[in-house]
C-alpha cells in the first residue's frame, strides 16, 4: 500500500515568511509524528497526534511552530516567522497504535527539506 | 532525560569484514532500543528492534542494560549495507512514544 507521503518535497523561502508542510498517514495509522533534522544530526522530535489531539508537543521549539490534524488523517506543520536556523529536513511518520509493541513502528515519509534563505 | 549516543560518524570496513556499529544510551526507566536505516535516495526505515530479537538482512543487536548498549552487528558486510544508520530510543512502557535518534553512523562497505 501507499506509504506515509509529503508535500512540497522542498520548500524555499525568505526569512519572515510562513510556510505550511503537509503529511499524509499511512491509511489506519492513528498516530502521527512530525521530527527535524537539521544537517549531520539524528531527527529531532516535534510533535506526536494520537487522533485530532496534539498528545505531546513537548518537542516544539517556540510558539513559532504550530501543527494541526483536524480530522485525525492528515496533519499540517506550520511555521511563522521562519528563521534560518529553521532550515532542515521535517519528517513526518505514523503508526498504528504506539502503546502497544506489536502496532507500534514508525513509519517515515520521505521528507520535506525546507531552507530559509 | 534519554540521550543515545553513536560515538561513530563514519565506519568504513572490506566487503566480507565484520561490522559493529556502536550504540550507548541514557535513560532512567525501561527503553526500548531500535536500529533504523536510510539507504541513498530512500526514506528512513526500521531495520530491527530489540524486543523482536531478530535477525534482519543479517544484522543482530542485542541490548545490554548493564553497559546501557545496543550494538549492531553483523559477520560478514556486504556492499548493499552501505548505508546511514540510526540507533533510536521509546520509552513506550513509560507512555512516551517519540523516537530519541542519535546522530547517525555512516556505513561505507569498501568493494
Amino acid at each position: 500500500g501507499a506509504g506515509v507521503s509529503q508535500t512540497p518535497s522542498n520548500k524555499v523561502t525568505e526569512k519572515g515568511k510562513y510556510v505550511e508542510l503537509r503529511c499524509d498517514p499511512i491509511s489506519g495509522h492513528t498516530a502521527l509524528y512530525w521530527y527535524r533534522q537539521s544537517l549531520g544530526q539524528g531527527p529531532e522530535f516535534l510533535i506526536y497526534f494520537q487522533g485530532t489531539g496534539a498528545a505531546d508537543d513537548s518537542g516544539l521549539p517556540n510558539d513559532r511552530f504550530f501543527a494541526v490534524r483536524p480530522e485525525g488523517s492528515v496533519s499540517t506543520l506550520k511555521i511563522q516567522r521562519t528563521e534560518r536556523g529553521d532550515s532542515a529536513v521535517y519528517l513526518c511518520a505514523s503508526s498504528f497504535d504506539p502503546g502497544l509493541a506489536d502496532t507500534d513502528t514508525q513509519y517515515f515519509g520521505p521528507g520535506t527539506r525546507l531552507t530559509v534563505l | 532525560a534519554q540521550r543515545v549516543t553513536q560515538p561513530e560518524k563514519l565506519l568504513s570496513v572490506f566487503k566480507g569484514a565484520p561490522v559493529e556499529l556502536k550504540c550507548n544510551y541514557s535513560y532512567s526507566g525501561s527503553p526500548e532500543l531500535f536500529w533504523y536505516v536510510q539507504y541513498s535516495r530512500q526514506r528512513l526505515q526500521l531495520l530491527l528492534r530489540h524486543i523482536s530479537r531478530e535477525s534482519i538482512k543479517g544484522f543482530t543487536a542485542d541490548l545490554n542494560k548493564g553497559e546501557t548498549s545496543f550494538h549492531l552487528k553483523k559477520p560478514f558486510a556486504q556492499e548493499e549495507d552501505s548505508a546511514m544508520y540510526y540507533c533510536a530510543l521509546s520509552g513506550r512502557l513509560a507512555g512516551s512514544y517519540q523516537l530519541t535518534f542519535g546522530k547517525g553512523t555512516k556505513l561505507s562497505v569498501i568493494p
